[in-house]
């Protein structure tokens, strides 16, 4: 079975902290993903990246960064954290396939307070 | 911009109920449509995946159909259980390769 495991289920950080998120994945996937999921507002996309060290934005990326030094990792970076950045962050991975069937998998989400 | 919206929003049914949950999208240029189930408080779990060029996907008790000309899916679950309680996503992946999700609608089976 494919496993997204992320590095923590529940963080609380301050205001103007530097804040990571890691995710790692053990199926040798390409495509990572990195979503942030409120109320009322479903999932939106922060970034992707479709190999190591590549990167493209998302729908919302203001206010992160990521890396991808790694295949199997990829860290979201809150440069500052802000109050507005409270939220469940899901990190996803997929196989860059070229029959556009790219299905992916979740991993069981981070909930970052910002206090 | 695609779109996708989830309809209705919360359902609550009794167990044993076969029911339907609803799904549009704005923009017919998809490459696959893909139901996921979300528990309270974890990750999501993919269900079904439909490729643009299918019609239908079964697994088990689900069943998830696509008309893409007319936007719409629909996941169909038979014989509904109490464990079946949770989020159900929808989510089209667009001509960039990004996974777009509706809202969610969220599903209550009684005993």
């Amino acid at each position: 079975d494919v496993k997204v495991t992320q590095s923590s289920r529940y963080l609380v950080k301050r205001t103007g902290e530097k804040v990571f998120l890691e995710c790692v994945q053990d199926m040798d996937h390409e495509n990572m993903f990195w979503y942030r999921q409120d109320p009322g507002l479903g999932l939106r996309l922060i970034y992707f990246s479709y190999d190591v060290k590549m990167k493209e934005k998302g729908d919302i990326p203001e206010g992160y960064s990521v890396s991808r030094e790694k295949k199997e990792r990829f860290s979201l970076i809150l440069e500052s954290a802000s109050t507005n950045q409270t939220s469940m962050y899901l990190c996803a991975s997929s196989f860059r396939a070229r029959t556009g069937a790219r299905k992916q998998f979740f991993g069981p989400g981070t909930r970052l307070t910002v206090l | 911009k695609q779109e996708v919206t989830q309809i209705p929003a919360a359902l609550s049914v009794p167990e044993g109920e076969n029911l339907v949950l609803n799904c549009s999208f704005t923009d017919s240029a998809i490459y696959n449509l893909q139901w996921f189930r979300q528990d309270p408080g974890k990750g999501l779990t993919s269900l079904l995946l439909i490729q643009s060029s299918q019609r239908e996907q079964t697994s088990g008790r689900l069943n998830a159909s696509l008309d893409k000309s007319s936007g719409r899916s629909t996941l169909y679950i038979a014989a509904s259980q109490p464990g079946d309680s949770a989020t159900y996503l929808c989510a089209v992946m667009d001509s960039s390769y990004k996974l777009i999700f509706g809202s969610g609608t969220r599903l209550l089976v009684r005993p």
